[in-house]
């Protein structure tokens, strides 16, 4: 069964960049049909997707971070990462990391977030 | 982006009622929406994908509908462990986007 955990500082600087990884267990990053997924959510705010990087090294980032975001696949260590620059306070969330799979239904595919990390709080102060 | 607006923002219940709860797309999106059930502290876990197909493990109390911009989720028969947080998601563009959560309260 596939397991992810988030890791890194939870306490960042205003202007500095935010970096964490997210490790994958039970399974690989280099599993077919995987979207390696970032997702936040701000305190008392809704979740936000922040973007994904899939297994074959593709990625896609919301336009509102667009500018200030990164991510990688280290597919040796089994793990993904997010680099968020430029931080301010209006990025202090809950981060988390999960996997979208896309399935077969008939003649249709979807989409679905199959398994998520448990978050990590990141503060920026 | 397609904005999804998720009501209520909170509700009341006592064990064995029957609870519903509605997401609404800014656009059709289809059936390309998932529910999804958080419990504090805990990562959050899949309930149902394209709108009204359970995912494998999950009882059968929780059934989803709709397609194009309303969804709904319902529970027939509230216990326990259903007292939590629900979100749907749009998987149908991108930037994904979430609803804003129903927070499920004992009553």
């Amino acid at each position: 069964q596939v397991q992810l955990q988030e890791s890194g500082p939870g306490l960042v600087k205003p202007s500095e960049t935010l970096s964490l990884t997210c490790t994958v267990s039970g399974g690989s990053v280099s599993s077919d049909s995987s979207y390696w997924t970032w997702i936040r959510q701000p305190p008392g705010k809704e979740l936000e997707w922040i973007a994904y990087i899939s297994y074959t090294g593709s990625t896609n980032y919301n336009p509102s971070l667009k500018s200030r975001v990164t991510t990688s696949l280290d597919t040796s260590n089994n793990q993904f990462s997010l680099k968020l620059s430029s931080v301010t306070a209006a990025d202090t969330a809950v981060y988390y990391c999960a996997r979208e799979v896309i399935t077969p239904v008939s003649r249709y595919y979807f989409y679905y977030m199959d398994v998520w990390g448990k978050g990590t709080t990141v503060t920026v102060s | 982006d397609i904005q999804m607006t998720q009501s209520p923002s909170s509700l009341s219940a006592s064990v064995g009622d029957r609870v519903t709860i509605t997401c609404r797309a800014s656009q059709g999106i289809r059936n390309d929406l998932g529910w999804y059930q958080q419990k504090p502290g805990k990562a959050p876990e899949r309930l149902i994908f394209a709108a009204s197909i359970l995912h494998s493990g999950v009882p059968s109390r929780f059934s989803g509908s709709g397609s194009g911009t309303e969804f709904t989720l319902t529970i027939s028969s509230l216990q326990p462990e259903d007292f939590a947080t629900y979100f749907c998601l749009q998987h149908n563009g991108y930037p994904r986007t979430f609803g804003q959560g129903t927070k499920v309260e004992i009553k």
